[in-house]
């Protein structure tokens, strides 16, 4: 059964604590994703991974890092210089470097800071 | 940058209505328009990709069209049920890296 996984579906972080979010496919996408989501806004862009041991800051990648030693998983750490970091994050994959482009979501963690 | 808009941001319509939702973007140098529906603290599910060499794409009671002249897509639900409740948002990929820029959704109450 292929998918995305997030895990976990909820998080909460104290003041000052780097927490990591965990993302996995088996869709064998190239392509992985980061996104934060605020009320009433938009999907923003916070890395993203075109290729294994690569990636690349998006729209909003202060305080934030990722890493992408397995094609597979693309976990993001929220450190503690994110300075309002409560939203729902999503992960998402595609086949890499094409025009389709069609991108498949987790479904989401949400942190909550204490 | 692209700036993509939908309005309204909610939407209120009788069971059995027909759905009109619109979105907007200003960059019309675009790969492809993705819509997708997100269920109250749930991750997002494609709906429809319509290429920009594409003018519509339908699958069963929903059909998307896109005029990318004038910055446009319409996303068209027939005979709304109350399961089509939810938020919809539009993305588009820019053409130069194939990254999304979201719209902020709209969402839909279909009463039954």
């Amino acid at each position: 059964d292929g998918g995305i996984t997030q895990s976990p579906k909820y998080l909460f972080r104290k003041e000052g604590q780097n927490v990591t979010l965990s993302c996995e496919q088996n869709l064998n996408h190239d392509a992985m994703y980061w996104y934060r989501q605020d009320p009433g806004q938009g999907l923003r862009l916070i890395y993203y991974s075109q290729i294994v041991n690569d990636f690349q800051k998006g729209d909003i990648a202060e305080g934030y890092s990722v890493s992408r030693e397995k094609k597979e998983s693309f976990p993001l750490t929220v450190t503690s210089a994110q300075k309002n970091p409560t939203a729902f994050y999503l992960c998402a994959s595609s086949i890499a470097g094409t025009k389709y482009n069609e991108q498949f979501f987790g479904p989401g963690t949400r942190l909550t800071v204490l | 940058k692209q700036e993509v808009t939908q309005i309204p941001a909610a939407l209120s319509v009788p069971e059995g209505e027909n759905l009109v939702l619109n979105c907007s973007f200003t960059d019309s140098a675009i790969y492809n328009l993705q819509w997708f529906r997100q269920d109250p603290g749930k991750g997002l599910t494609s709906l429809l990709l319509i290429q920009s060499s594409q003018r519509e794409q339908t699958s069963g009671r929903l059909n998307a069209s896109l005029d990318k002249s004038s910055g446009r897509s319409t996303l068209y639900i027939a005979a709304s049920q109350p399961g089509d409740s939810a938020t919809y948002l539009c993305a588009v990929s820019r053409r130069t890296d194939y990254k999304l820029s979201f719209g902020a959704g709209t969402t839909v109450t279909v009463r039954a």
